[in-house]
């Protein structure tokens, strides 16, 4: 079935400096998206990158997909502490009566020193 | 702006007894879904509803678990004979409508969920 790999699990970094989250997909994905966790918190929509070769922006966030819809992006420019999380990618797969399912990825857990 | 609610937002339960999980999805959306996530795990999908019926479900949802839209509001989680492994905060999604267009969907909204702990 349909696999969603993250890496790293886990990136510490100071604040102000750039962060980078990579996923890759075992299958050719129609979209993914990303999904930010705070702490304690539920997944909350970021991003849905749909063309092949796209690339968004939200602020210091950046957000690619590659040429071949597998895998995709995340960096983060001159972290600061509102930026800790977990931030997850997801590749839809399609069921019945239009609905989809989400498979994430494990996600990368970012924690940014003062 | 509109959110999902779930209640309880934590739920304690003897290994064996049955649990009911609630969400209220937005109220103009039309298709459901559940999603757990066991502690510092990724998020896993469980089923997905819509019409009435289970859309698709995974090979976790087996016989022990069901859902049920009993109102126009609610959306519930039936947990039955609960198992220690089933301890995991419990993640009730949304979307207005289904795929959308052919390569784009509509975003899931995610309640604020429900921990679940077995003892």
């Amino acid at each position: 079935g349909q696999q969603v790999m993250q890496i790293p699990q886990y990136q510490h970094v100071q604040e102000g400096e750039d962060f980078t989250t990579y996923c890759n997909s075992s299958t050719t994905l129609s979209n993914i998206q990303w999904y930010k966790q705070r702490p304690g918190g539920h997944p909350v929509f970021l991003i849905q990158l749909v063309k092949s070769g796209e690339v968004k922006k939200q602020k210091r966030l950046t957000f690619q997909f590659g040429e071949a819809k597998k895998n995709s992006s995340l960096h983060i420019t001159a972290t600061q502490t509102t930026d800790v999380g977990t931030y997850f990618c997801a590749g839809p797969r399609y069921s019945g009566a239009g609905s989809y399912q989400l498979t994430f990825g494990k996600g990368t857990k970012l924690t940014v020193i003062p | 702006e509109p959110e999902v609610t779930q209640t309880p937002s934590h739920q304690v339960t003897q290994m064996g007894q049955e649990v009911i999980l609630r969400c209220v999805p937005i109220s103009n959306h039309l298709y459901f879904y559940w999603y757990r996530q066991i502690l510092g795990q990724k998020v896993e999908f469980l089923v997905s509803f819509y019409n009435n019926e289970i859309s698709e479900k995974s090979e976790i949802f087996d016989d022990q678990f069901s859902v049920e839209r009993p109102d126009g509001s609610n959306f519930t989680l039936k947990i039955r004979s609960t198992k220690l492994e089933d301890s995991a905060m419990y993640f009730c999604a949304s979307t207005e409508t289904g795929t959308g267009g052919l390569y784009s969907n509509q975003p899931q909204h995610f309640g604020d969920g429900t921990r679940l702990s077995i003892l």
